[in-house]
């Protein structure tokens, strides 16, 4: 079956710390690969995806993420974290862009 | 560009009532909208496909004369709740598709009393 595993429910950083957040999927072929940012009030806002081609993605707000097939993860990192990313991380995977199957979410809190 | 409003941002009604969820694309036609929902600390789980003129395409396991949804425009999709249940409060999301990316709406918390 097609499932998501985002095994860090909550993760606590400081602020100027690194980041890695974990994505692991099941999946019969390679997927389309999403991580999506989920702000209180706020719709889910697209942070990058991953198609084909080059393994590393850049995304908005300085994120990336590196696709690896051997251990079908995509997780998400950031050399410095801010403040203003504490918020509710999710990955997402799909066949095609349409019909996505989400993660449980990794909720991101930042200490000054 | 590419803003999803939902409203109301959130609702409370009474056991047997229904209530009308709107999903809006503000500055874009959207052919495609997409229904979810997300269980307190859960993923979010695909409802339905909305498409414009058309019936829309329900998950396994969700009842469609209980979640009505109807895409009578290219910018609007709504989602009625229909004998609305305890069971049935969530928080629902909606979320329009252009040019092969989905653009989320805030939500709407939804709660049966």
């Amino acid at each position: 079956a097609q499932s998501v595993t985002q095994p860090d429910i909550h993760i606590t950083v400081s602020e100027g710390a690194s980041l890695e957040l974990r994505c692991n999927y099941s999946y019969g072929a390679t997927p389309y690969l999403f991580w999506y940012v989920q702000s209180p009030g706020q719709g889910l806002q697209l942070l990058l995806k991953y198609f084909s081609g080059d393994t590393l993605v850049q995304g908005i707000k300085g994120f990336e993420a590196e696709f690896k097939r051997s251990q079908s993860s995509f997780n998400l990192r950031k050399p410095s974290v801010h403040w203003s990313d504490a918020a509710e991380y999710f990955c997402a995977v799909g066949y095609n862009t349409d019909k996505l199957i989400f993660g449980t979410g990794t909720r991101l809190q930042v200490f000054p | 560009g590419a803003v999803v409003s939902q409203h109301p941002s959130w609702v409370i009604c009474k056991s047997g009532t229904s209530v009308k969820i709107e999903c809006r694309s503000l500055d874009f036609q959207a052919t495609t909208m997409f229904w979810y929902r997300q269980f307190p600390k859960q993923s979010l789980m695909l409802m339905a496909t909305s498409n414009e003129g058309s019936k829309a395409t329900y998950e396994q396991g969700v009842e469609k004369d209980k979640f009505l949804i109807n895409h009578a425009s290219l910018t609007l999709s709504t989602l009625t709740v229909t004998s609305a249940h305890p069971e049935d409060s969530s928080f629902y999301i909606c979320s329009a598709a252009r040019l092969g990316e989905q653009f989320f709406g805030p939500g709407t918390r939804l709660t049966v009393l």
